[in-house]
């Protein structure tokens, strides 16, 4: 099993410009979890999806942070317009029921200039 | 909401001995699981442990081990004989059906 994987393991912008974060859960995992981490605010959970549809997006910190799950296999996160402040390291997980361990992905560290 | 507290944001051990870390959790449901997830530089977040808490006895995975309390909303991991490779943020979890979250976090350093 490749895990849950993410793309782009690194990505750098400018300030206003679109960042699209991508996704794809363990195969066969019905839930999936959109993080930030950083230093300040340590773990922050954004938004969750269960059998692709969003359930809980209070953590989705404004508008220009929109989240999809088109099927089972993707999902992606968009920042538009990213600022500076959006810099963090942004992890997506995935879990096959809503008591058991998720599933981390490598994550990707994003950094707005 | 439920919150997660970890207090203890930094911790030392010497290598082959034990350490404690704390959490404490609020919550009013029943039903929910608590998790301890290691997190090495590499950044992948790596799930050491788990405890349900509908189980009274207290989970183990070899050298880790979790002292649960329900009554008292703790959940402390006990890390026997610690390695170099223990080294790493680890975070406390909640999970119950509808919420996840996480402790801030302690940063242990295992001393040779």
């Amino acid at each position: 099993d490749a895990g849950v994987i993410q793309s782009p393991r690194h990505e750098v912008t400018e300030m206003g410009q679109e960042v699209t974060l991508r996704c794809k859960p363990i195969s066969g995992h019905n839930s999936l979890f959109w993080y930030r981490q950083t230093m300040m605010r340590g773990l922050e959970l954004l938004i969750y999806f269960n059998n692709n549809v969003p359930i809980d997006d209070s953590g989705m910190p404004e508008d220009r942070f929109s989240a999809k799950m088109p099927n089972a296999s993707f999902s992606t996160l968009k920042i538009q317009p990213s600022e500076p402040r959006d810099s963090a390291v942004y992890f997506c997980a995935s879990t096959w029921s809503s008591y058991n361990e998720q599933f981390f992905g490598p994550g990707t560290r994003l950094t707005v200039l | 909401a439920q919150t997660v507290t970890q207090s203890q944001p930094e911790m030392s051990v010497q290598e082959a001995e034990t350490v404690t870390l704390s959490c404490t959790y609020d919550t009013s449901e029943s039903d929910y699981y608590l998790f301890w997830y290691k997190q090495p530089p590499s950044r992948q977040m790596i799930l050491v442990i788990r405890q349900e808490a509908y189980k009274q006895q207290n989970a183990t995975e070899n050298r880790f081990s979790v002292n649960f309390q329900k009554a008292a909303k703790s959940f402390s991991l006990k890390i026997s004989d610690s390695q170099l490779g223990d080294a790493a943020m680890y975070f406390c979890a909640y999970r119950s059906e509808y919420d996840m979250r996480f402790g801030a976090g302690t940063r242990l350093t295992v001393k040779p």
